[in-house]
C-alpha cells in the first residue's frame, strides 16, 4: 500500500464546473496536510494548507480533512482553464518528511 | 521579498560523472529538503536539513550526500551518476522542521546520458 495515494487521471470537467481531488493516506500519525499545483515542466507551487478536521476555504479552492477516514480532498470552484495542471498531495508527520501522492492530472475544458 | 533560488535550472551529464546542486532558502527559513521527481512521479525525499545538521534521509543510495551551511543555503552532490539520475530535482524550504509549510524552488532538471 502506498502512503498517499491520488486517482493520476485525467479528471476532465468543463469550464465553469467543479473540480474534486481526492487524496487518502495510510499514517495515522500525520499532522499537517498540503496541496500543491504543478504545472507541466514546473516546480509544485503550494495552493492550500490543512491541520485539523473539517473544511479550509481560501477563494476557489477548499480542502477539507477527515483523519477518522484518513481522507483529504481539494474542491475548486469554478474551474478555469487555467486550472488545468497536476495536483499533488502532500502529508507530513513530525519528522518533516513530505510524502507525496503521484498527483492528480486535471484537465478544464473550454 | 525573493522566493527559494536553485541552481542550475538545466544540466546535461554524462553516465558516472559529478554533480552539485545549489539551493538558497527564502530568507529566515532554517530548513531545507531535497527531493526527487521523475516524470509521472511525485517528488522522493531525498534528505532535510535544519541548522546545519541532517534531520532526515530518504532511501536513496550513498551516491547522495548533502550539506547546508552557515547562511542556510544547501548544496546536493550526486557521484557516480547513473541514467535513472535523470530527473528533476527540487528544494524545499522551511522556517523549522516538522509540520510547517514548505515551498519549492524551481528545480533542477538533471539529464544524464
Amino acid at each position: 500500500q502506498k502512503e498517499v495515494e491520488q486517482n493520476s487521471g485525467p479528471l476532465s470537467v468543463p469550464e465553469g464546473a467543479i473540480a474534486s481531488l481526492n487524496c487518502t493516506y495510510s499514517d495515522r500519525g500525520s499532522q499537517s496536510f498540503f496541496w500543491y499545483r504543478q504545472y507541466s515542466g514546473k516546480s509544485p507551487e503550494l495552493i492550500m494548507s490543512i491541520y485539523s478536521n473539517g473544511d479550509k476555504e481560501d477563494g476557489r479552492f477548499t480542502a477539507q480533512l477527515n483523519k477518522a477516514s484518513q481522507y483529504v480532498s481539494l474542491l475548486i470552484r469554478d474551474s478555469q482553464p487555467s486550472d488545468s495542471a497536476t495536483y499533488l498531495c502532500a502529508v507530513k508527520g513530525n519528522t518533516g518528511k513530505l510524502i507525496f501522492g503521484q498527483g492528480t492530472t486535471l484537465q478544464v475544458k473550454p | 521579498d525573493a522566493g527559494v533560488t536553485q541552481s542550475p535550472t538545466h544540466l546535461i551529464k554524462t553516465r558516472g560523472q559529478q554533480v552539485t546542486l545549489r539551493c538558497s532558502p527564502i530568507s529566515g527559513h532554517k530548513s531545507v529538503s531535497w527531493y526527487q521527481q521523475v516524470l509521472g512521479q511525485g517528488p522522493q525525499f531525498i534528505f532535510q536539513y535544519y541548522e546545519k545538521e541532517e534531520r532526515g534521509r530518504g532511501n536513496f543510495p550513498d551516491r547522495f550526500s548533502a550539506r547546508q551551511f552557515p547562511n542556510y543555503s544547501s548544496e546536493l552532490n550526486v557521484n557516480a551518476l547513473l541514467l535513472g539520475d535523470s530527473a528533476l530535482y527540487l528544494c524545499a524550504s522551511s522556517p523549522w522542521t516538522g509540520g510547517t509549510e514548505a515551498f519549492f524552488g524551481q528545480g533542477t532538471r538533471l539529464t544524464v546520458v
